[in-house]
């Protein structure tokens, strides 16, 4: 099972870049990188998911360099909604010891 | 479509009540979750239901029953309330398509305090 370390919290002003890295050293060689965020108050919502190199969606990109050991979540342009918990989650399969959700990093979007 | 829908949103409990949260969902999910989420936790597993018919225990099942009453409900059940069960109660469930990881839909969480 491997498990992730993130920052406890970050902050940033409002338009700026924001990059959250992952450290997950114990990857395995079937595990996905996924990313989570959570408002106060609400369930997780999935922001993005990948495998190795580059993801992007409408909301946020997802770097994974080629050992994969690590990973980071880049949200452009913040916004004061922005402001919530980031989960990174390793696993390979959806069966419930294969993944764990770690302690998040709390994400401060400063006007 | 309404996702995963939780009941109740709030509950409180005495030491020694029982109760059941019950959780439901209208995606066709194979596989459910519930999860608790205490301050500066993140969330942990308690059990999950890979598919209509199998329970399996999480991180921290103690204290808790599950039923996978069909594909659509999965419920979870304390027994006797204990004040360290106090916690945000989380419902989730997935495709559960199998050789891969799938995206989990959370509910909108219980939040239940045991005096």
């Amino acid at each position: 099972l491997a498990k992730t370390t993130q920052p406890i919290s970050m902050d940033s002003y409002e338009g700026q870049e924001v990059n959250i890295t992952c450290s997950h050293n114990n990857i395995a060689t079937n595990d996905y990188i996924t990313w989570y965020q959570q408002f106060p108050s609400q369930g997780p919502r999935f922001i993005i998911q990948g495998y190795k190199t580059k993801v992007t969606n409408e909301v946020a990109s997802l770097f994974i360099p080629a050992d994969r050991k690590s990973s980071t979540l880049s949200l452009p342009r913040v916004s004061l909604s922005d402001t919530a918990v980031y989960y990174c989650l390793v696993a390979r399969t959806n069966t419930g010891n294969q993944f764990y959700f770690g302690t998040g990093t709390s994400l401060t979007v400063i006007p | 479509n309404a996702g995963v829908t939780q009941t109740p949103k709030f509950q409180v409990l005495k030491t020694g009540q029982s109760m059941t949260l019950q959780c439901a969902q209208d995606m066709n999910h194979n596989s459910m979750y519930w999860y608790r989420q205490d301050p500066g936790m993140g969330l942990r597993l308690i059990y999950y239901s890979a598919s209509e018919g199998t329970t399996d225990k999480g991180e921290v099942p103690n204290g808790y029953n599950v039923s996978r009453l069909n594909k659509r409900e999965f419920s979870l059940r304390l027994e006797s309330a204990a004040p360290s069960q106090t916690s945000v109660y989380f419902c989730a469930s997935s495709e559960g398509a199998s050789g891969y990881y799938n995206e989990q839909f959370f509910g909108p969480g219980t939040r239940l305090t045991v005096l």
